[in-house]
């Protein structure tokens, strides 16, 4: 079937642009994870969605970066008044979840990625 | 909070050899343990996991790792290298907090093997 897909794979923006990334998770997956992989940082987790909720924000580096999920499925991860430090490329994961007892998540599965150039 | 450390950023190996990869990790709490491979340019895939059942995880493409709770280890093994293991390895321990599973990575190890 279908893997997570990220859209565009390649983005190159002026200093001070803000710019908008996709991310497609797998159907029927309600977990939705971004993360951020730079030379300076490594791989390094963002924001979590469960749902249309994002209950862990902790990753985001600033207040210029909101996500946003619709439909609890397709995810927006918005920057505005993009820097250099923020070039990077941005990874979407998503996973299936069960709830019983407790809610348990299994293994993400990542998209291609969103290589973004800030010049 | 947790961490994980991957000794070693570089490693070579000649075709045909034991690959090797060194992963220690730390948590307040019995860990879900993973490692991905990452080719050029593309995302991470899930190369094996520990869940706290069998110690010894056996995964895709001949690796297995051991998780040694005594060393807080979880290094990644491979008889025999292939030419098609050249890619970069991460290790990465899960948070498992009702749902959340987000990952801590090691900074990677670039795996390379000589023909």
């Amino acid at each position: 079937g279908a893997g997570v897909s990220q859209s565009p794979s390649n983005k190159v923006t002026e200093k001070g642009k803000d710019v908008e990334l996709r991310c497609d998770p797998i159907s029927g997956h309600t977990a939705l994870y971004w993360y951020r992989q730079s030379l300076g940082q490594g791989l390094e987790f963002l924001i979590y969605f469960q749902g249309n909720s994002a209950p862990d924000k902790s990753g985001l580096p600033s207040d210029r970066f909101s996500a946003e999920r619709t439909g609890g499925s397709v995810s927006t991860l918005t920057i505005q008044r993009t820097q250099q430090e923020d070039s990077a490329v941005y990874l979407c994961a998503s996973s299936k979840t069960t709830s019983g007892r407790y809610l348990t998540s299994y293994e993400q599965y990542f998209g291609p990625g969103t290589r973004l150039t800030v010049t | 909070a947790q961490s994980v450390t991957q000794l070693g950023s570089h490693v070579s190996v000649s075709e045909g050899a034991l690959v090797l990869l060194r992963c220690n990790y730390s948590s307040s709490v019995p860990p879900y343990l993973f490692w991905y491979v990452q080719y050029p340019n593309q995302g991470l895939q899930l190369l094996l996991k520990y869940t706290s059942a069998a110690t010894l995880v056996k995964g895709i493409n001949g690796f297995e790792a051991e998780f040694k709770k005594s060393e807080t280890s979880f290094h990644l093994t491979k008889p025999s290298a292939h030419m098609s293991d050249a890619a970069e390895y991460f290790c990465a321990v899960s948070e498992r907090n009702f749902g959340n599973e987000k990952l801590t990575f090691g900074t990677g190890t670039r795996l390379t093997i000589i023909p």
